[in-house]
């Protein structure tokens, strides 16, 4: 079946720093969605990818749809504190508006 | 996007027993979707709640475990019956954008059972 990979799993970065995470899949998806999960709360829809190449920002977000279609990249520009949490990646499965989501990258700023 | 209220937000609950958790869209939906999320763990769907049918579980749910109602286009329960501890996990409700292109979700129930 279709899954979906993120890298890093959890990352330390100091306050300030940019960070860059990945999502990585052996089927072809045809949207790229990416959330954040904060402590308690349910995911947060950050992006929407719909185009393979499609570079996307938000804030200090900037996502990329890759060309390949089996993978997206998501970017934070100078993080701060409140960028702690946990960020998924989800697709459609093939022929449905059911979502998988990707294994997580835990993000910890060190202030 | 989609408004979803989902209650209870927590809940402790005896092993054998059932707790059935509510999801209201501030929108008529054709689709409402529910996840499971185990400690630590990503996200995995449980099923499809269809509006005058029956629900679709994915592979490993059952209904009995998980029965689900949807009278209407804004409103869906998931009840988990007969707890055990293996079912401490959050619940999250989630529904569709108007294109059907985005999924929003619900702030999730966070059951732990003892």
């Amino acid at each position: 079946g279709q899954q979906l990979n993120q890298s890093p799993q959890s990352m330390f970065i100091q306050e300030g720093e940019d960070v860059s995470m990945n999502c990585t899949s052996s089927s072809i998806f045809n949207t790229w969605l990416w959330y954040k999960q904060d402590p308690g709360e349910g995911p947060v829809l950050l992006i929407a990818l719909y185009k393979a190449g499609e570079l996307t920002s938000n804030g200090r977000l900037t996502a990329q749809f890759g060309i390949t279609r089996k993978d997206s990249f998501l970017n934070i520009s100078a993080s701060i504190p409140s960028d702690v949490g946990i960020y998924f990646c989800a697709g459609p499965i093939s022929g449905t508006y059911k979502y998988i989501f990707g294994t997580g990258t835990r993000l910890k700023v060190l202030a | 996007s989609a408004v979803i209220s989902q209650k209870p937000s927590r809940d402790i609950c005896q092993r054998g027993t059932s707790l059935t958790i509510q999801c209201q869209v501030d929108s008529q939906v054709t689709m409402m979707f529910w996840y499971r999320q185990q400690p630590g763990q990503s996200l995995t769907l449980i099923a499809t709640a269809n509006q005058g049918s029956e629900a679709t579980y994915e592979s490993g749910f059952v209904i009995d475990k998980f029965p689900i109602s949807r009278p209407n286009l804004t409103f869906s329960t998931l009840t988990v019956s007969n707890l055990s501890p293996e079912d401490s996990s959050i619940y999250l409700c989630s529904a569709p954008g108007h294109l059907n292109t985005e999924a929003f979700f619900g702030q999730g129930t966070r059951l732990t059972v003892v």
